[in-house]
């Protein structure tokens, strides 16, 4: 089954230990992006890869690092989380920046 | 960047209704733009993307239009069933060296009544 999916789906944390949220896909796809989704501010891109290596900035990715060692996965990392991180996130996949997202499954995340 | 907008941001309809979502974006340096729909408790799911000026795309009684020189796409639902309520997104690429960066509005909750 063609899908993406991530892991933990529910994670509740403390402020500064570093945690990683994973996303695997399994669709060959080359683009990859990850979102977090915030009451009234909508999704809004934290990072993207358009291919293995390749990766870049969205609009929010302030507090985020991400890799993109091989192709099928594109794991978010919180090296110091703080509350302001708190959201939901998710990650998606396509064949290109302008092609149909596909979306995991999302992943709750609390920081006290 | 992007500026994405939605209107409105919510919509109540009684089924059977047949209504339309606009979202507008900036029409220069265009890319791509992306309609989703999104269930409670669920993912976002992909209804279109378009990239041409003109371009209309249809899937059952869904359907959406583009114009890129004046920056806005129209989605139309005809004859609304309750179980198209739902939140519709829409999102555009920037154009350029940034085509991979993805730009959401805030969305259209539909709510459609039985």
């Amino acid at each position: 089954e063609a899908q993406v999916t991530q892991n933990p789906r529910y994670l509740i944390t403390v402020t500064g230990k570093k945690l990683t949220v994973t996303c695997s896909q399994n669709m060959n796809h080359e683009y990859m992006s990850w979102y977090r989704q915030d009451p009234g501010l909508g999704l809004r891109q934290i990072y993207y890869s358009m291919n293995v290596e390749v990766t870049d900035k969205g609009d929010v990715p302030e507090g985020y690092k991400v890799s993109r060692k091989e192709k099928r996965n594109f794991p978010l990392i919180l090296e110091s989380p703080s509350p302001n991180q708190t959201s939901l996130y998710f990650c998606a996949s396509s064949f290109l920046p302008g092609g149909e997202q596909y979306f995991g499954p999302g992943t709750r995340l609390t920081v006290t | 960047i992007l500026n994405v907008e939605q209107s409105p941001q919510s919509l109540h309809v009684q089924e059977g209704d047949s209504t339309n979502f606009t979202c507008s974006f900036p029409s220069s340096n265009f890319y791509a733009l992306h309609w989703y729909r999104w269930e409670t408790a669920k993912s976002p799911e992909a209804l279109f993307v378009m990239t041409l000026n003109g371009d209309e795309k249809k899937k059952g009684r869904i359907s959406a239009t583009l114009n890129t020189k004046e920056g806005y796409s129209y989605l139309y639902i005809k004859g609304s069933q309750p179980e198209d309520s739902a939140t519709y997104l829409c999102a555009s690429n920037a154009g350029g060296t940034s085509y991979g960066k993805l730009t959401f509005g805030q969305g259209t909750i539909l709510t459609v009544h039985p």
